[in-house]
């Protein structure tokens, strides 16, 4: 069945270590996965993608990591700053013609100054 | 900001009057879609157009919901006789495919039934 789900609900860490949030999917036919941030009051802010033909894409201080073989998508975040705390929500397109977004819960990540 | 602009951000109504909501998506995107957001939870797909053809709809989308996009640009949702349990954020995104699928969201209109 299609769920996405997060292994921890809350993740506190100190500014300047490296985040990494975890997240596990159970539809082997997905084919594109996406992480977004949300803060308090807004919409979900894009942060990064990735194609299922990939294992690994970067951004600027963000990293995606796909492995398909556990089903497990993980966001590293480097030298996390006060402004990264926020609802991260990893999502996936179900393929076989389907184009909505299936979210898991959430992970909290709180930066500690 | 160029952005997915929705209209009203807040809405308080009593059970049982009608609500209609406006997403306006990023310019020249092709599809939008609607999704609805419980306190705690991650955002539930409702439905989704491209251009003006309605394409897909969640089971969610009881009758009570419509949603409409006539000229392929901005769309409306409707809720008619609203339930307290459609409190939520409604959320609207859109992208340009088939260049890129990214959905870019916008900042939600925030109903409250009491």
């Amino acid at each position: 069945g299609e769920s996405v789900g997060l292994h921890l609900p809350t993740l506190s860490v100190q500014e300047g270590d490296n985040s990494i949030i975890n997240c596990a999917y159970s539809n082997s036919a997905s084919d594109y996965f996406i992480w977004y941030k949300q803060e308090s009051g807004k919409g979900p802010q894009f942060i990064i993608d990735i194609r299922s033909n990939m294992d690994k894409r970067q951004g600027q201080r963000v990293t995606v990591l796909l492995n398909k073989t556990v089903k497990h998508l993980s966001l590293q975040i480097a030298a996390t700053q006060p402004g990264d705390s926020a609802v991260y929500f990893c999502a996936e397109k179900a393929g076989g013609g389907s184009e909505k977004l299936v979210f898991g819960k959430g992970t909290k990540l709180t930066v500690n100054p | 900001d160029t952005g997915v602009s929705q209209d009203p951000r807040h809405k308080i109504t009593k059970r049982g009057q009608n609500v209609t909501f406006r997403c306006d998506p990023i310019s020249e995107h092709n599809r939008l879609y609607w999704y609805r957001q419980t306190l705690g939870q991650g955002p539930e797909f409702l439905t989704y157009f491209q251009n003006e053809a309605q394409l897909e709809k969640s089971r969610l989308l009881s009758d009570r919901f419509s949603a409409e996009r006539p000229k392929g640009s901005f769309s409306t949702l409707e809720i008619q006789r609203t339930e307290q349990g459609d409190s939520a954020m409604y959320l609207c995104a859109s992208s340009f495919v088939p260049d890129q699928e990214t959905q870019y969201f916008g900042p939600g209109t925030r109903l409250l039934v009491l």
